[in-house]
């Protein structure tokens, strides 16, 4: 079974740019959550996708929104890039729930100069 | 404000040691996950523990969830270069829809 892939795997943009990144969940899977990895931060959930529906959110500014398809793959999209948006953004899918066993893709690293 | 603090930061130790690593919180969890990240990869599910005072044994991982669901261990008995990157707690609260990620430990084995 194909695990989860995320594209594209690195990309630089400058400041006030937007940017969009893409994640196909594991085939099966349902809920789509995405991640931001910093050095200072650590991992900090955005938010949560099921049946292409917004299920949860986490504490980021609404330059940051997502969406999913009705085949379950997902896209996250960051608006007005700053400096510290800057991070390794990381998808993560699971059978029905964000609580389950989730599985990481291997993230795509955004660069903001 | 991190919900979980993972100690110590970074680990530098040689193959065969062995050494623990700590997730703390004054939060209760309703599970508590781990997660190893190497680099340039998303993080891999090692466990997931659920009752207070749990262990959970993984080869030469042992993992212990504290009785009171508000902290978690993690040790590896002789250490391996393979057991190098970042590992990573994570936890859900009784209220929440999120996990909660750790600060992270980077552990470098040295052969």
């Amino acid at each position: 079974k194909a695990g989860v892939t995320q594209t594209p795997r690195y990309l630089i943009k400058t400041r006030g740019q937007q940017v969009t990144l893409s994640c196909s969940p594991i085939s099966g899977h349902r809920s789509v959550s995405w991640y931001q990895q910093t050095p200072g931060q650590g991992l900090q959930f955005l938010f949560e996708y099921f049946s292409e529906t917004q299920r949860n959110k986490g504490n980021f500014p609404g330059r940051f929104s997502g969406r999913q398809f009705s085949n379950s793959r997902s896209e996250m999209n960051v608006s007005t890039l700053e400096l510290g948006d800057s991070a390794l953004y990381l998808c993560a899918s699971s059978l029905a729930h964000a609580l389950g066993e989730q599985f990481f893709g291997p993230g795509t690293r955004l660069t903001v100069l | 404000t991190q919900l979980l603090e993972q100690s110590p930061q970074f680990l530098s130790i040689q193959e065969g040691e062995n050494l623990t690593v700590y997730c703390n919180s004054s939060s209760v969890f309703s599970s508590l996950q781990w997660y190893r990240q190497e680099p340039g990869e998303g993080p891999v599910l090692l466990v997931t523990v659920v009752t207070g005072g749990e262990v959970k044994k993984l080869k030469r991982l042992t993992f212990q969830f504290g009785d009171a669901r508000k902290d978690s261990s993690l040790h590896i008995t002789a250490a391996q270069p393979g057991d190098t990157g970042l590992y990573l707690c994570a936890g859900s609260t009784n209220t929440g829809n999120q996990f909660y990620f750790g600060t992270g430990t980077s552990l470098t084995v040295i052969p």
